[in-house]
């Protein structure tokens, strides 16, 4: 079964500066999909970031970037110039056939 | 972009009674749906997918009987919370995938916050 752990189960910021939330998973498969995704307190998640297994080039979203190591399982996010908006907590999430697994989760705290 | 419209977001209900949640795609067909649970700052834990037309898929673990859903037109989808319990009380969110099945994440419904008193 697929696995994804976030190892920082809490982090915290400077406003205006960078931040790397980590997230490593377990597969077998070759093909598939990775994702990060926000919930703020109203709880509603929200996609951040989406990476396909089979692009070596990392995705970016704005002030948002991951660093995709496909060998070593690893897809941490980066996020530039923090805003006390990001503070939320964030999920790193594993796609193949369909299903989705999420890890436990990173409360982010963006200090002002 | 895709929305999912879920209701009701709060409900409190007496133990022994049944509750249900209504997820609707506003402007997509979502041939899937995913049904989670998430207790509070814990992981979303997957309960069952469902497909339009056909039984749902509950993991291991899940209650079919207790947790009922209902997958009847590709707009909408309804899980039943029979005979509920205090233990049943969780935060329950679906997410719904459209028919073309992109690579896109996909979309979630706002949650319900449920109750059991």
């Amino acid at each position: 079964a697929q696995t994804v752990t976030q190892s920082q189960p809490e982090m915290s910021v400077q406003e205006a500066e960078t931040v790397t939330l980590s997230c490593t998973y377990d597969t077998s498969e070759s093909d598939y999909y990775l994702f990060w995704y926000k919930q703020p307190p109203s709880r509603q998640m929200i996609l951040v970031i989406r990476q396909e297994a089979y692009k070596q080039q990392n995705a970016t979203e704005n002030r948002f970037s991951v660093n995709f190591q496909k060998a070593a399982k690893s897809f941490s996010l980066k996020i530039s110039d923090s805003q006390l908006g990001d503070g939320a907590m964030y999920f790193c999430a594993y796609r193949n056939a369909g299903k989705s697994t999420f890890g436990d989760g990173t409360t982010l705290t963006v200090k002002p | 972009g895709a929305v999912v419209s879920q209701h009701p977001s709060r409900v409190i209900c007496k133990s022994g009674t049944s509750v249900k949640i209504e997820c609707r795609s506003l402007d997509f067909q979502a041939t899937t749906m995913f049904w989670y649970r998430q207790f509070p700052k814990q992981s979303l834990m997957l309960m069952a997918t469902s497909n339009e037309g056909s039984k749902a898929t509950y993991e291991q673990g899940v209650e079919k009987d207790k947790f009922l859903i209902n997958h009847a037109s590709l707009t909408l989808s309804t899980l039943t919370v029979t005979s509920a319990h205090p233990e049943d009380s969780s935060f329950y969110i679906c997410s719904a995938r459209d028919g073309q099945g992109t690579y896109y994440g996909y979309t979630f419904g706002s949650g319900t916050r449920l109750t059991v008193v």
